[in-house]
């Protein structure tokens, strides 16, 4: 099946720095991306639809100027946490389609100090 | 909107049972449906996909039905093992290139 890679796979970092979370489809290319959030014991969250060559688009409660996205590529989506807080604390994972399938990232384990 | 509910939201079983797990959606107006699998803090490692035209998939021990009309769908596990132990989602693709709806998933313990 195809492969989306995340990168990194864990990060620490302290309140008010922001952080760049990169979802790479290894071997097909991508036009769209999501990105999830889930919290401790709960299903995952879609946060945003990543467009290639567009602006992404956000789900309802979802600040955009907080969580931004850019889809540079057919393969690359990034997911940059602004000005992070302990309360983006949360495992982000993205998914891209292929054919029938939606195919997962590894996820991306956030703590913010 | 599309919801997907799952139940029970935890199971606790012997090992050697057979066990179902349930998932009902709202909209019957769906693409296809995946099963996923969840470690603890690890990533989705797909079981199995149901297309909107099919009654059911089966790999292994799991078979995975589909009752479109009636906006459910069932994962059977035979034989449960320890290694079963995870959490299982059930996730709706209500249109080719559109996100997945997930349910909140089943806790699965499997005890030796």
């Amino acid at each position: 099946g195809a492969v989306v890679s995340q990168h990194p796979s864990r990060v620490i970092c302290k309140s008010g720095t922001s952080v760049k979370i990169e979802c790479r489809s290894l071997d097909f290319q991508a036009t769209t991306m999501f990105w999830y959030r889930q919290f401790p014991k709960k299903s995952l969250m879609l946060m945003a639809t990543s467009n290639e060559g567009s602006k992404a688009t956000y789900e309802q409660g979802v600040e955009k100027d907080k969580f931004l996205i850019n889809h540079a590529s057919l393969t690359l989506s990034t997911l940059t946490v602004t000005s992070a807080h302990p309360e983006d604390s949360s495992f982000y994972i993205c998914s891209a389609p292929t054919g029938l399938e939606q195919y997962f990232g590894p996820g991306t384990r956030l703590t913010v100090t | 909107k599309q919801e997907v509910t799952q139940i029970p939201a935890a199971l606790s079983v012997p090992e050697g049972e057979n066990l179902v797990l349930n998932c009902s959606f709202t909209d019957s107006a769906i693409y296809n449906l995946q099963w996923f699998r969840q470690d603890p803090g690890k990533g989705l490692t797909s079981l199995l996909l149901i297309q909107s035209s099919q009654r059911e998939q089966t790999s292994g021990r799991l078979n995975a039905s589909l009752d479109k009309s009636s906006g459910r769908s069932t994962l059977y596990i035979a034989a449960s093992q320890p290694g079963d132990s995870a959490t299982y989602l059930c996730a709706v693709h209500s249109n080719s290139g559109y996100a997945l709806n997930f349910g909140k998933g089943t806790s699965l313990l499997v005890t030796p």
